[in-house]
């Protein structure tokens, strides 16, 4: 139980385009999800966490401008990149919390963008 | 601000014998303390949690300390076993949000 899928896997764009990456929680309603980025060989860093049918909170720094999040329904998040750059390049990761468990979170296996 | 520190990058160890990998933390709210195992290209998985009103919690081959007064924490693993292979990141947990270490890169030597 309590498995993540995100879609796609990884994505190869042209600059200024703008990239969708939806995460879902199969087997369980999350109250919860949670965005991260990840630079090679560095920490999982925390953009933003949505809340099923409100408004994300943006970290410090994660302008809520260009990295939009929609989270439409208790298993589904999305993360749309828009105009997206070489430096916005990176490996998202989202994570969905279970209610009641929200201490513990399930990772998705990652989205890898690529900005050309 | 790294509130999380895991300040040896990589650790080399002989099937068998204990893995021990380290974190450190600045942030005395947090309450909830968590290690992830992770493989290239995938996202991370759960290992381990303790919270901060344990100072131990073993699972398995896994245990893991807490010592709240140096704001430190440990991961052990042991018997290493060659699937152990990955990298290992910490996090700590303050009001649902996880901060990442920037993880230990495990290699376990047949």
């Amino acid at each position: 139980g309590a498995v993540v899928s995100q879609h796609p896997s990884w994505v190869i764009c042209k600059s200024g385009t703008s990239v969708k990456i939806e995460c879902r929680s199969l087997d369980f309603q999350a109250t919860t999800m949670f965005w991260y980025r990840q630079f090679p060989k560095q920490s999982l860093m925390l953009m933003a966490t949505s809340n099923e049918g409100s408004k994300a909170t943006y970290e410090q720094g994660v302008e809520k401008d260009k990295f939009l999040i929609n989270h439409a329904s208790l298993t589904l998040s999305t993360l749309t990149v828009t105009s997206a750059h070489p430096e916005d390049s990176s490996f998202y990761i989202c994570s969905a919390s279970l209610a009641g468990l929200n201490n513990e979170q399930f990772f998705g296996p990652g989205t890898r963008l690529t900005v050309l | 601000d790294q509130q999380v520190k895991q300040n040896s990058p990589s650790l080399s160890v002989q099937e068998g014998r204990i893995s021990i990998l380290n974190c450190d933390y600045t942030n005395s709210m947090f309450d909830y303390f968590l290690w992830y195992k992770k493989y290239p290209a995938e996202g991370p998985t759960f290992l381990i949690s303790i919270s901060s009103i344990k100072d131990k919690n073993e699972d398995g081959r896994f245990t893991v300390f807490l010592n709240k007064s140096a704001k430190h924490l440990s991961l052990h693993i042991v018997p290493s076993q060659p699937g152990d292979s990955a990298v290992y990141f910490c996090a700590a947990s303050n009001d649902y949000k996880l901060s990442f270490g920037a993880g230990t890169t495990v290699t376990v030597r047949a």
